[in-house]
């Protein structure tokens, strides 16, 4: 059964600093996926890691894939407010066709 | 991008009754997937809905509980059927369509 393991499960910041959330899981995965979900919002995709060492970067947001580890970060440089949510990864693993199995998720606090 | 609609949004309902949630989706799509996210918890994907075959159903997940329709490409149909409060949650459909899929609104259910 595939496992996957994020952490912290709670994050509390303030505005300018950085952060890492990590994201493990237990098999052989052909896509790492992050996700970001608003209070009483759906998923919004942010980023699709496909090989590893991938790394992808929007605004504030960097997310890195090691496969050989099987961890995914999510790292956060100078947080501000706008960035609080609650943020999951999630893993396809090979074959399963977009079936996706999700971290408890990591709910993200930016205090001004 | 793939614009998802879900009905109802929300709904509040008694104990052995059943509720039907549509999902709708503005493009053809092959592949739609069900998905319940418990109150403060991550998603589990319960089954895969294909047209014109019978859905696929995760580990946990039964038709007779969760029976799905997919009449055509563009929509689908999750029943929870002979509901009890442990099914209240929210319900999410997605789409596979570009990385990450999407995912519709949900549909928050609350059984009394």
């Amino acid at each position: 059964e595939l496992k996957v393991e994020q952490n912290p499960l709670f994050l509390s910041m303030q505005e300018g600093k950085n952060y890492t959330i990590y994201c493990n899981y237990s098999t052989t995965s052909d896509r790492l996926y992050w996700y970001r979900q608003d209070p009483g919002k759906s998923l919004e995709s942010l980023f699709v890691l496909l090989s590893n060492g991938a790394v992808k970067q929007e605004g504030r947001l960097m997310a890195s894939l090691d496969t050989k580890a099987r961890l995914s970060t999510l790292h956060i440089t100078a947080a501000v407010h706008d960035l609080s949510a609650t943020y999951f990864c999630a893993v396809e693993p090979g074959g399963s066709n977009y079936k996706l199995t999700f971290g408890k998720g990591t709910l993200l606090t930016v205090n001004p | 991008s793939a614009v998802i609609s879900q009905k109802p949004s929300r709904d509040i309902c008694q104990r052995g009754t059943s509720l039907t949630i549509q999902c709708q989706v503005d493009s053809q799509v092959t592949m739609m997937f069900w998905y319940r996210q418990q109150p403060g918890q991550s998603l589990t994907l319960i089954a895969t809905a294909n047209q014109g075959s019978e859905a696929t159903y995760e580990s946990g997940f039964v038709i007779d509980k969760f029976p799905i329709s997919r009449p055509n490409l563009t929509f689908s149909t999750l029943t929870v059927s002979n509901m009890s409060p442990e099914d209240s949650s929210i319900y999410l459909c997605s789409v596979e369509e570009g990385p990450g899929g999407y995912f519709g609104p949900g549909t928050r259910l609350l059984v009394l």
